[in-house]
């Protein structure tokens, strides 16, 4: 398995509240990602990153902020939490634009 | 916008049965595809992609998928299933919009009994 670690791995908050989500990798691939997954929706984008500093929005960033001040780590940043974005977030590396993704073992988040 | 298709949302079969688990996509050009495991409570797992080549495609545990790109599908087969093939599955592919993001199918949820 892809050096891919996810903190916290659990996690309950209440809304209103601010959470952020770390990703920690140890392959110095250049790609980051972060997904989250639901019930009936499969994987869906939130933010990418293409380098250090070099972010941008994927599909579902409304809520999200991102930030990457070194190659390893790649944090996902819920400003105001609520309820619909209880979910389950994956953190996902790559190489270069023709390589595999791998994903982290994810994080589970519940919105009270 | 580019967009993945799975036409089963579960499907339930005997061990031994033949699996086919189909997906399409609607991107017209060049396109990288996937197909991603995620066994009960753990992250998800490649198991087999197609880039260019042969568009059969072998992956791991018996896996494999055709890329047909008339269709514009890439469905995934296996011969015969194992209790332990239960699972969701995942199609997925590569984005022309998002950098090197995967689009993903809303995936297949796959119980096999013994």
């Amino acid at each position: 398995d892809a050096g891919i670690t996810q903190s916290p791995r659990h996690k309950v908050t209440e809304t209103g509240t601010p959470v952020t989500l770390r990703c920690h990798q140890t392959e110095n691939h250049r790609y980051m990602y972060w997904y989250r997954q639901d019930p009936g929706h499969g994987l869906r984008l939130i933010h990418y990153s293409y380098g250090v500093k070099d972010t941008d929005k994927g599909e579902v960033s409304d809520g999200y902020s991102v930030s990457r001040s070194k190659t390893e780590d790649f944090l996902l940043t819920l400003e105001s939490a609520t309820s619909s974005q209880t979910s389950v977030y994956f953190c996902a590396i790559s190489g270069e634009v023709q390589e595999t993704q791998y994903f982290g073992p994810g994080t589970r988040l519940l919105v009270l | 916008a580019q967009s993945v298709s799975q036409h089963n949302h579960h499907v339930i079969l005997s061990e031994a049965a033949s699996l086919e688990l189909g997906c399409n996509y609607s991107y017209g050009g060049t396109v990288n595809l996937f197909w991603y495991v995620q066994y009960p409570g753990q992250h998800l797992q490649l198991l087999l992609k197609y880039f260019s080549g042969d568009p059969l495609v072998k992956g791991i545990k018996g896996f494999e998928a055709e890329f047909i790109k008339s269709k514009f599908s890439f469905n995934l087969r296996k011969p015969s299933v194992q209790w332990s093939d239960t699972a969701e599955y995942f199609c997925a592919v590569r984005s022309n919009q998002a950098g090197t993001a995967l689009i993903f199918g809303k995936g297949t949820t796959l119980s096999v009994s013994s």
